[in-house]
């Protein structure tokens, strides 16, 4: 059984670019969340998604914006790209919402910022 | 101004030691609770989990212990390996949330294994 799947797994984008992350998670999994990972404050949460609707959102400047598709799959957009946005950015995902099970992460996609 | 990293606590311990990897949460209202393991370069590996109706979960080599009146947590590993070697994450869950999963992260802990 194929895990969560990140796409791409490494970028690099100029300052002022535009970036978007995908998300494949397991399949029979509906919740998408995403996650962002920087040395200086940690694993923060962004977003998450269930039935294609966005349940939550995390402390972030509009700039970060994400979709859930019909069959699951999960988008992440960055908008005018600043320096600060250079990160690990993890996906997870569950069978959700609040159904026990177990929420797993992929490898990611490490975004750098020149 | 400049950014400054996370300042990860460390634990070293020999190969065969048994760890104990501590945490502690900030939202009494949290009642779900996993650890996760981070190796370099890849992304969190679920490790354990335990609701708040439980105090003590055992998995294969792991333990996780739950102290809520002092909103505490723990990861035991039993007789350790190299391959143990990582940064193990807690995170919490809210309740309720409006059905959301939010997961709130705890610094991590480096966890290295000495052969």
């Amino acid at each position: 059984k194929a895990g969560v799947t990140q796409t791409p797994r490494y970028l690099i984008k100029t300052r002022g670019q535009q970036v978007t992350l995908s998300c494949s998670p397991i399949s029979g999994h509906r919740s998408v969340s995403w996650y962002q990972q920087t040395p200086g404050q940690g694993l923060q949460f962004l977003f998450e998604y269930f039935s294609e609707t966005q349940r939550n959102k995390g402390n972030f400047p509009g700039r970060f914006s994400g979709r859930q598709f019909s069959n699951s799959r999960s988008e992440m957009n960055v908008s005018t790209l600043e320096l600060g946005d250079s990160a690990l950015y993890l996906c997870a995902s569950s069978r959700g919402p609040r159904s026990g099970n177990t929420i797993y992460f992929g490898e990611g996609s490490w975004l750098t910022v020149v | 101004g400049e950014s400054v990293g996370l300042h990860l606590p460390t634990l070293s311990v020999q190969e065969g030691d048994n760890s104990i990897i501590n945490c502690a949460y900030s939202n009494s209202a949290s009642d779900y609770f996993i650890w996760y393991k981070q190796e370099s370069g890849k992304g969190p590996q679920f490790i354990i989990d335990i609701r708040s109706n439980m105090d003590k979960r055992q998995g294969q080599r792991v333990t996780v212990l739950l102290n809520k009146t002092v909103k505490h947590l723990s990861l035991q590993i039993a007789a350790t390996q190299p391959g143990d070697s990582a940064v193990y994450f807690c995170a919490e869950m809210g309740a309720s949330q409006g059905g959301s999963e939010k997961l709130v992260f705890g610094k991590g802990t480096k966890l290295t294994v000495n052969p």
